[in-house]
């Protein structure tokens, strides 16, 4: 079966540093692959998304990678600040289904000054 | 203007009642969603509908019906509600069904079932 994978863990970093978030999924062959942010008592909120055959993704101090070969999306949020503190997840379509967004269990992200 | 917006936010009922959700978008979206959020934070997809038809239907038991009169608005029932019942359900929208849209969620319902 389909499955994404996202450290349940949470990420804890200094402010000013580079944060990494790994998204890994397996009997998938996605078209493309989304990223959102979800802070607490909110709904998920879009940030980027990447298609199959583009290797890296940039907005402002968001850079996204997706290896199709490795079946893995990073997720990179450079000079990381303390308002960057939230919950990210990943998202994928299920094969064929395009209308079917798949989502992983997310990392929690803190930021710490 | 808050583009997905979904009553009431917060749901605090007794086992065995009804309820319904309302959602509705104002970005001229054709596609609505309904997802569930639980206790550990999965978010998974309960139903779609595009251009008020409904495309996509999880196996969600039968006491959950949706309902969508137009295509800017998606309303979720839930007849005879369990304890299990009790999550964070999230209305979302999309332009389309078919392209590689992102999606516009709501703020969240948060049921509680007593």
């Amino acid at each position: 079966s389909q499955k994404i994978e996202q450290n349940s863990e949470a990420l804890n970093i200094q402010e000013g540093k580079t944060a990494t978030l790994t998204c890994n999924y397996t009997n998938y062959s996605p078209a493309y692959l989304q990223w959102y942010r979800q802070d607490p008592g909110r709904g998920p909120v879009f940030l980027l998304l990447i298609r199959e055959n583009e290797k890296e993704k940039r907005k402002e101090r968001l850079k996204v990678t997706f290896d199709t070969t490795l079946k893995q999306s990073l997720f990179h949020i450079t000079a990381s600040q303390p308002a960057d503190s939230a919950t990210y997840l990943c998202a994928l379509p299920y094969t064929g289904t395009a209308s079917k967004l798949t989502f992983g269990t997310g990392t929690r992200l803190q930021v710490t000054l | 203007d808050t583009a997905v917006s979904q009553t009431p936010k917060y749901l605090v009922t007794q086992m065995g009642n009804d309820k319904s959700i309302k959602c509705e978008q104002n970005l001229g979206h054709d596609t609505m969603y309904w997802y569930k959020q639980d206790s550990k934070k999965f978010l998974k997809i309960m139903f779609s509908y595009n251009n008020k038809e409904l495309i996509i239907n999880e196996t969600v038991p039968n006491r959950f019906s949706p309902k969508s009169p137009d295509k800017a608005h998606l309303n979720l029932h839930i007849n005879s509600l369990e304890l299990g019942d009790s999550a964070v359900y999230f209305c979302a929208s999309s332009q389309d069904s078919r392209n590689t849209g992102e999606l516009f969620f709501g703020e969240g319902s948060r049921l509680t079932v007593l």
